[in-house]
């Protein structure tokens, strides 16, 4: 089974800070690993993916996750926030071996202050 | 450009009455659909899994009477909420699966906000 689990359901950070935002996953077998924004009212956006292969992912907009198995985390890290980025991030994880359900994390609402 | 996209964008229904939401996979054939529920403020929650020319899969808990599925093409898949009441308001969102060579994604429609009065 999978879950996860995103630690801060609100984060602030100011404009040009380092924006962090976490993400722990629980899997019975080798995951594959998803960070989505959400803006309001819209559906979700891929940010980037970790299947196999490096374990540091590069994503949209400057955003990038490091897969590390033995902390069993995926947090997603950007250089400098932009007031643009202030959105619903969504973590999730779903399993590499053939099921594909998505298992969602409850979400972080990034708000960048100018 | 857009991959998948759903209409209507907002409905607003009254309480007893149907509403059907439509899914569209625009780029590539798609045998397997998804469908989420999202609360306010919440993440979502996938309702059922719907199959190309097969009954849809429902999670627990998701009454498959109430939330008709039908998956008749490779690029259309419909949510049909029944006598809907307000607790069925929300934001529901389908996804479109789609398997590589390598790996699998998602793609996720803009969302359909249902509000039921």
């Amino acid at each position: 089974a999978q879950s996860v689990t995103q630690l801060g359901s609100h984060v602030s950070v100011s404009e040009g800070a380092l924006v962090l935002l976490r993400c722990n996953y629980s899997s019975s077998v080798p995951p594959y690993l998803f960070w989505y924004v959400q803006y309001p009212n819209q559906g979700l956006q891929l940010l980037l993916k970790y299947t196999t292969g490096a374990t540091l992912v590069k994503g949209i907009n400057g955003f990038e996750a490091e897969f590390k198995k033995s902390e069993t985390s995926f947090h997603l890290t950007k250089p400098s926030a932009h007031m643009s980025d202030a959105a619903e991030y969504f973590c999730a994880v779903s399993e590499s071996t053939g099921a594909n359900n998505l298992f969602f994390g409850t979400g972080t609402r990034l708000t960048v202050i100018p | 450009g857009a991959v998948v996209s759903q209409h209507p964008s907002r409905v607003i229904c009254k309480s007893g009455t149907s509403v059907k939401i439509e899914c569209r996979s625009l780029d590539f054939q798609a045998t397997t659909m998804f469908w989420y529920r999202q609360f306010p403020k919440q993440s979502l929650m996938l309702m059922a899994t719907s199959n190309e020319g097969s009954k849809a899969t429902y999670e627990q808990g998701v009454e498959k009477d109430k939330f008709l599925i039908n998956h008749a093409s490779l690029t259309l898949s419909t949510l049909t909420v029944t006598s809907a009441h307000p607790e069925d308001s929300s934001f529901y969102i389908c996804s479109v699966f789609r398997r590589t060579s390598s790996s699998y994604e998602q793609y996720f429609g803009p969302g359909t906000r249902l509000t039921v009065t």
